[in-house]
């Protein structure tokens, strides 16, 4: 069956350092996109991409980076300048030809040691 | 900037009555598409239902309808006979189709009273 895998389910990061999460789908989708999702702030868009080798912020993209160098993955990276990044995070996706919903993966859940 | 309301944290049914999940929404755009999605305590996002811009019907999905009023921006989740499984967190979501942008409201939690 197509879906979209995030791993690792849970993650810990020590303050100072940099870490990626990773978002792979076989859904043949273009577009793809990060929400963070904190208690009572509901999704907040961090990237998304539309196509290979483009993407564009979201609403908080600060403290974040992605890239997109082949169609099926888009990871995130929380670099050391996300000063609050305890969340968690979902990848998704969408067929941008279609009215479809988007399809999303199960989640991370970043913690800081 | 598009924007998506949803102005009730929390709610409460007793079960088997009916609720209504408000949803306002901020946008210059036409062509656009709506979707309620309900998140359950393992956290997987499940769509309930969606509604094309373009489409003057209210869409219905079984127990679950929408009120939609594109020249309010309004787009409200009914859900009628209540069921037990129907407790989650419930957000609106807006997607456009000029850029793909797709974002969320901050949610409400549904509880259902036995």
């Amino acid at each position: 069956d197509g879906g979209i895998t995030q791993s690792p389910k849970y993650l810990f990061r020590k303050e100072g350092q940099n870490v990626t999460l990773s978002c792979e789908q076989n859904l043949n989708h273009d577009a793809m996109y990060w929400y963070r999702q904190d208690p009572g702030q509901g999704l907040r868009l961090i990237y998304y991409s539309q196509i290979v080798n483009d993407f564009q912020k979201g609403d908080i993209a600060e403290g974040y980076s992605v890239s997109r160098e082949k169609k099926e993955s888009f990871p995130l990276t929380v670099t050391s300048a996300q000063k609050n990044p305890t969340a968690f995070y979902l990848c998704a996706s969408i067929d941008r030809n279609s009215n479809q919903p988007q399809h999303f993966g199960d989640g991370t859940r970043l913690s800081i040691l | 900037a598009q924007t998506v309301t949803q102005s009730q944290p929390e709610m409460s049914v007793q079960e088997a009555e009916t609720v209504t999940l408000s949803c306002t929404y901020d946008t210059s755009e036409s062509d656009y598409y709506l979707f309620w999605y309900k998140q359950p305590p393992s956290r997987q996002m499940i769509l309930v239902i969606r509604q094309e811009a373009y489409k003057q019907q209210n869409a219905t999905e079984n127990r679950f309808s929408v009120n939609f009023q594109k020249a309010a921006k309004s787009f409200s989740l009914k859900i009628s006979d209540s069921q037990l499984g129907d407790a989650a967190m419930y957000f609106c979501a807006y997607r456009t189709n000029r850029d793909d942008k797709i974002i969320f409201g901050k949610g409400t939690r549904l509880h259902i009273l036995p």
